[in-house]
C-alpha cells in the first residue's frame, strides 16, 4: 500500500508567519490528494482537493500544490483561528490513506 | 442544509454487540457514498470503508475487513457501522462521511459517535 508521510509533525509559528506543510507519497498519486482541517474537538473539514482546488468557502490564505509525490500545504498568513491539527489523504486508489498529521500551534 | 446526522454517544462492554447510524438529512444518500472514519483518542484519522447505498457495495480498508459491518437502510436513508463482539480498543470518535462530487475526498461530515469500550 501507497504510505503517506507528513512533515513535521508540529510546528509552532507567529500569527501573520507564513506556514507550509509537506505531505509525500510513497508512489505516484498524480494529483489526488485532499487537505483537510481538524480544529481542538471538532470536525474535519475539507480544505483542498485535486492537490490545489480550494473547496468553497475556505479562505483564499490557504493554498496547495504539488503532484505526483510531493505535496504542500500553505497558509499564506497564519491566523489564531488555524491552530489546527491537519491531515492529508491520498485518494487515487484504495486504500484512501490519510497522512499522520501535522499538528500547528500559536508562538 | 444538507447534512450527516449521527446517533449519540455509546458506552458498551467488552464482548457486547453495536450499531451506530449516520442518517442523511436535506438530500437523499441513495446515489452517494458514505465513508466511516475511525478516530483513536489522541491519533489520526483512519478510513474504515465505503458503502454505495444504490447497491449495498462496499469496500472495506484492509485493516478494517471483517471487524466490522457497513450496512444501509435505503428506506430511512441511514448508513450503518456494526460491531458483534467489542474490545477496549474499539475505542474512538467514529464519522461518517461523505465523498466529493470528483473523488474520492470527503466534503460533507457528521458530527461524529463517541464509542467507550470499558469493563
Amino acid at each position: 500500500d501507497i504510505q503517506m508521510t507528513q512533515s513535521p509533525p508540529s510546528l509552532s509559528a507567529s500569527v501573520g508567519d507564513r506556514v507550509t506543510i509537506t505531505c509525500r507519497a510513497s508512489q505516484d498519486i498524480n494529483n489526488y490528494l485532499a487537505w483537510y482541517q481538524q480544529n481542538p474537538g471538532k470536525v474535519p473539514k475539507l480544505l483542498i482537493y485535486a492537490a490545489s482546488t480550494l473547496q468553497s468557502g475556505v479562505p483564499s490564505r490557504f493554498s496547495g500544490s504539488g503532484s505526483g509525490t510531493d505535496f504542500t500545504l500553505t497558509i499564506s498568513s497564519l491566523r489564531p483561528e488555524d491552530v489546527a491539527t491537519y491531515y492529508c489523504q491520498k485518494y487515487d486508489r484504495v486504500p484512501y490513506t490519510f497522512g499522520q498529521g501535522t499538528k500547528l500551534e500559536i508562538k | 442544509e444538507v447534512q450527516l446526522v449521527q446517533s449519540g454517544a455509546e458506552v458498551k462492554k467488552p464482548g457486547e454487540s453495536l450499531k451506530i447510524s449516520c442518517n442523511g438529512s436535506g438530500y437523499s444518500i441513495i446515489n452517494y457514498w458514505i465513508g466511516w472514519v475511525r478516530q483513536m483518542p489522541g491519533k489520526g484519522l483512519e478510513l474504515m470503508g465505503i458503502i454505495y447505498p444504490a447497491d449495498s457495495e462496499t469496500r472495506y480498508s484492509p485493516s478494517f475487513q471483517g471487524q466490522v459491518t457497513i450496512s444501509v437502510d435505503k428506506s430511512i436513508n441511514t448508513a450503518y457501522l456494526q460491531w458483534t463482539s467489542l474490545k477496549a480498543s474499539d475505542t474512538a470518535m467514529y464519522y461518517c462521511a461523505r465523498p466529493g462530487r470528483s473523488g474520492w475526498y470527503f466534503d460533507l461530515w457528521g458530527r461524529g459517535t463517541l464509542v467507550t469500550v470499558s469493563s
